[in-house]
């Protein structure tokens, strides 16, 4: 496809369970992004995947969150034990990076992930 | 750590009326960029500002850079019902690929 494929579009679980979040980026772009949007609240940086080099997890809220990204495309999003204050917009940005990594962030429509 | 802070919060116009919406950073940034989402939306690019002191404009928007990289505005002349959503600024400092969104400002335009 020609954007950022985000799946599933909605998840509905409950408090305790798992989930995994699927982000597939754009062809060619290296750098890829997680961020957390809760209702009518800004965007909340959990992570940022570059090339090989190690991710910049210093937006995971806690450690019941983890992200991994193989073969540098497509990437997951895991959240653990589920907590009724993880329920968001889960929205993933892809990137080209260019020396500078002056680059616009292409956006998927996001997960929106409801937790009962 | 670094805080990306936008005013107002919410901004209601009518049709015709200016907006501006204004980002600061409490660090100095490499650049930043601006986003337009819509209701129900994603975050769509609008525009990257890297120089101390740009102005950039895009038809009725004006984006300027201060001096100092540390704050931001845009500006819509003129607004327009299509001007409706949420528009974040986004900083990144030197060193990092990191963007931190700011709160964002929610423009309603009353036709």
């Amino acid at each position: 496809g020609a954007g950022v494929s985000q799946s599933p579009s909605n998840k509905v679980t409950e408090k305790g369970k798992d989930v995994e979040l699927r982000c597939d980026p754009i062809s060619g772009h290296t750098a890829l992004y997680w961020y957390r949007q809760s209702l009518g609240q800004g965007l909340e940086f959990l992570i940022y995947f570059q090339g090989n080099s190690a991710p910049d997890k210093s937006g995971l809220p806690s450690d019941r969150f983890s992200a991994e990204r193989t073969g540098g495309s497509v990437s997951t999003l895991t959240i653990q034990r589920t907590q009724q204050e993880d329920s968001a917009v889960y929205l993933c940005a892809s990137s080209l990076v260019s020396g500078t990594s002056n680059q616009p962030q292409h956006f998927g429509d996001g997960t929106r992930l409801s937790i009962l | 750590g670094q805080q990306v802070m936008q005013i107002p919060q919410y901004q209601h116009v009518q049709e015709g009326e200016d907006f501006t919406t204004y980002c600061n950073s409490s660090t100095t940034l490499s650049n930043i960029q601006w986003y337009k989402q819509r209701p129900g939306g994603h975050p769509v690019f609008l525009i990257q500002l890297v120089k101390s002191g740009e102005v950039k404009k895009q038809k009725r928007l004006t984006f300027q850079f201060g001096e100092a990289k540390k704050n931001s505005s845009l500006h819509i002349t003129a607004t327009q019902t299509t001007d409706v959503g949420t528009y974040f600024c986004a900083g990144r400092t030197s060193g990092t690929y990191k963007y931190i969104f700011g709160t964002g400002t929610r423009l309603k335009v009353l036709a």
